[in-house]
């Protein structure tokens, strides 16, 4: 399978515990997105690198969430001491970077449920 | 900050019938991105317009980017239950996503 990977499929945890999420983007890309869609709601833009470089970070991002992409490829997202409000699907996206915007290829995502 | 506003938020039609679905940017937009969503499924890419009146078919889908590129349009003839989804509008290249439009189609 050649697309974009993200695991765990589903997390469950209590709230106030940390959480970390994987995604493996399609090998040649080289952006990366984060994004975050609740039910009936569009994906909400979280954050994206270029690279290993996290070029845009949303304001509305609370310092709980953290992103990481060492070494330009994989990504993890943490959210530290998750509160009933984190929880979401929490969707990764991968493109390669073109004049201009070019098409995001989405992984199936990560469901968070906090308890 | 640039949103990006969607219309209906929800549309049945009976198959066969046409469909459209608006979108709006309260600011300029570079370019605008079209993509579908299954219920349970992520995001799937349709189309990007870049150009100003710019109108891009893809077999039974219309596209069309404004003149200001502030606003675009989706048209689907004659629908088919295999369209049903959410359908949203994206802006940027972080994308700001609509809130969509769901469609559901009654055979």
């Amino acid at each position: 399978d050649t697309g974009v990977s993200q695991n765990p499929r589903h997390k469950i945890t209590k709230r106030g515990q940390n959480v970390t999420f994987r995604c493996d983007p399609i090998s040649e890309h080289n952006r990366l997105y984060w994004y975050r869609q609740t039910l009936g709601q569009g994906p909400e833009f979280l954050t994206y690198f270029q690279n290993e470089a996290q070029l845009e970070k949303s304001r509305l991002l609370s310092d709980r969430f953290s992103a990481e992409r060492p070494k330009g490829s994989f990504s993890t997202l943490e959210i530290q001491r998750t509160e009933q409000g984190d929880s979401a699907m929490y969707l990764c996206a991968s493109s390669i970077r073109r004049l201009g915007a070019s098409e995001q290829f989405f992984g199936p995502g990560t469901r968070l449920t906090v308890l | 900050g640039q949103q990006v506003m969607q219309i209906p938020q929800y549309q049945h039609v009976q198959e066969g019938e046409d469909f459209t679905t608006y979108c709006n940017s309260s600011t300029t937009l570079s370019n605008i991105q079209w993509y579908k969503q299954r219920p349970g499924g992520h995001p799937v890419f349709l189309i990007q317009l870049v150009k100003s009146g710019e109108v891009k078919k893809q077999k039974r889908l219309t596209f069309q980017f404004g003149e200001a590129k502030k606003n675009s349009s989706l048209h689907i003839t004659a629908t088919q239950t295999t369209d049903v989804g959410t359908y949203f509008c994206a802006g940027g290249t972080a994308l700001n996503f609509g809130k969509g439009t769901s469609l559901s189609v009654t055979p």
